[in-house]
């Protein structure tokens, strides 16, 4: 069974950081593209990041591009997000989803893993 | 303001049928697959729809994706009250190299 499990979410300062980390099993992790999208509270989904299988190309949605940086160990089937100079805008719920064989491949988002809260709040 | 445009809500009876729409532009959807997904309250989304039109193993035939030009809409017949949940159109947007979703629509059986 393909399984993803978020954790890192929390509590941080503004200004603060914060990783994240996607735990992947039941597939071949190198070979499928990542994504990460998150969900403000009583909000729609918002695309984050991609990440490709090999982990070389990498693309952010511009209210987190130089902040927030995607990676990927295949040696450990973990995807993460390095979140940086955190605001109160990003709080939400975070969810990593597997991708196709390419990014944002015809094959959409499945899974999705079960979300990991983040709130940026002093 | 999202990219791509749906309807806040719809609502329909029971055994009834419902479509909802999701309006783009030729960067996002008229040049690139859409997806569809159901979020159940408190849950995490999950795929209905990909490759614009195809239901993975496991979704009934009573959803239905469709997509002409820039626009797509996700069709679901026979209405169950079990179908109550945010449906959100996705896709990829080549201009800014960025994926994109749709605002989202909550469906409403009465």
């Amino acid at each position: 069974e393909v399984q993803l499990v978020e954790s890192g979410g929390g509590l941080v300062q503004p200004g603060g950081s914060l990783r994240l980390s996607c735990a992947a099993s039941g597939f071949t992790f190198s070979n499928y593209a990542m994504n990460w999208v998150r969900q403000a509270p009583g909000k729609g989904l918002e695309w984050v990041s991609a990440i490709s299988g090999s982990g070389g190309s990498t693309y952010y949605a511009d209210s987190v591009k130089g902040r927030f940086t995607v990676s990927r160990d295949s040696s450990k089937n973990t995807l993460y997000l390095q979140m940086s100079s955190l605001r109160a805008e990003d709080t939400a719920v975070y969810y990593c989803a597997k991708d196709g064989v390419g990014i944002y491949s015809k094959d959409g988002f499945d899974p999705w893993g079960q979300g990991t809260l983040v709130t940026v709040s002093s | 303001q999202s990219v791509l445009t749906q309807p806040p809500s719809v609502s329909a009876a029971p055994g009834q049928k419902v479509t909802i729409s999701c309006s783009g532009s030729s960067s996002n959807i008229g040049n690139n697959y859409v997806s569809w997904y159901q979020q159940l309250p408190g849950t995490a989304p999950k795929l209905l729809i990909y490759d614009n039109n195809k239901r993975p193993s496991g979704i009934p035939d009573r959803f239905s994706g469709s997509k002409s030009g820039t626009s797509a809409t996700l069709g679901i017949t026979g209405l169950q009250t079990g179908d109550e949940a945010d449906y959100y159109c996705g896709t990829w947007d080549s201009s800014v190299t960025a994926g994109v979703f749709g605002g989202g629509t909550k469906l409403t059986v009465l």
